[in-house]
């Protein structure tokens, strides 16, 4: 079984400032899917970024992106130039690659986000 | 174009009642999922399809039986609620394989009162 660790429950930051958000990792598998959701009030989980662990070079979109460190097991969220917009709750999971599909996604705990103005 | 949609969005009902939540999804994907997030925010998996059959059951109540008339819907029958039903249930959907993606409904805001 899989497990996701998000060890920050809250940060704030000013609009404008970099910010980094924690996840990581427990599996034995080797093909997997590294996610980051973000849930902001309107409850709509909106995918932000994802990363296969079979690649190397960290994924990226636009001001958001990951550093995925697979041997420890790591995948970090940088959010660049932050925006009020960007408040939300985030969301690090996971998702083993078997092919046929079906697999579910393991959520960690989330962390909520807030920008100040 | 909704792309995953949940009906109703909100439901407020009486312990003991048996109710549906609705779930379609116009992707022609073909695995669907139905996720419980709690007041605490955690989301859990409860059950995943694919093609119409049952893949994925965790350690959900009984009471609690998903189906799938065809891959664009899964619906998620509740009886007997409980107090502790009570959530936010999302309905997703992806497509199988090396470019996987889940897609989330709006979600159902479940109160049991």
């Amino acid at each position: 079984a899989q497990t996701v660790t998000q060890s920050q429950p809250e940060m704030s930051v000013q609009e404008a400032e970099t910010v980094t958000l924690s996840c990581t990792y427990d599996t034995s598998e080797n093909n997997y899917y590294l996610f980051w959701y973000k849930q902001p009030p309107s409850r709509q989980m909106i995918l932000v970024i994802r990363q296969e662990a079979y690649k190397q070079q960290n994924a990226t979109e636009n001001r958001f992106s990951v550093n995925f460190q697979k041997a420890a097991k790591s995948f970090s969220l940088k959010i660049s130039d932050s925006q009020l917009g960007d408040t939300a709750m985030y969301f690090c999971a996971f998702m083993r690659y078997s092919g046929g599909g079906a697999d579910g996604l393991t959520f960690g705990k989330g962390t909520h986000l807030i920008i100040q103005p | 174009d909704t792309a995953v949609s949940q009906t109703p969005k909100y439901l407020v009902t009486q312990m003991g009642n048996d109710k549906s939540i609705k779930c379609e999804q116009n992707l022609g994907h073909d695995t669907m999922y139905w996720y419980k997030q709690d007041s605490k925010k955690f989301l859990k998996i409860m059950f995943s399809y694919n093609n119409k059959e049952l893949i994925i059951n965790e350690t959900v109540p009984n009471r609690f039986s998903p189906k799938s008339p065809d891959k664009a819907h899964l619906n998620l029958h509740i009886n007997s609620l409980e107090l502790g039903d009570s959530a936010v249930y999302f309905c997703a959907s992806s497509l199988p394989g090396l470019n996987t993606e889940a897609f989330f409904g709006q979600g159902t805001r479940l109160t049991v009162v």
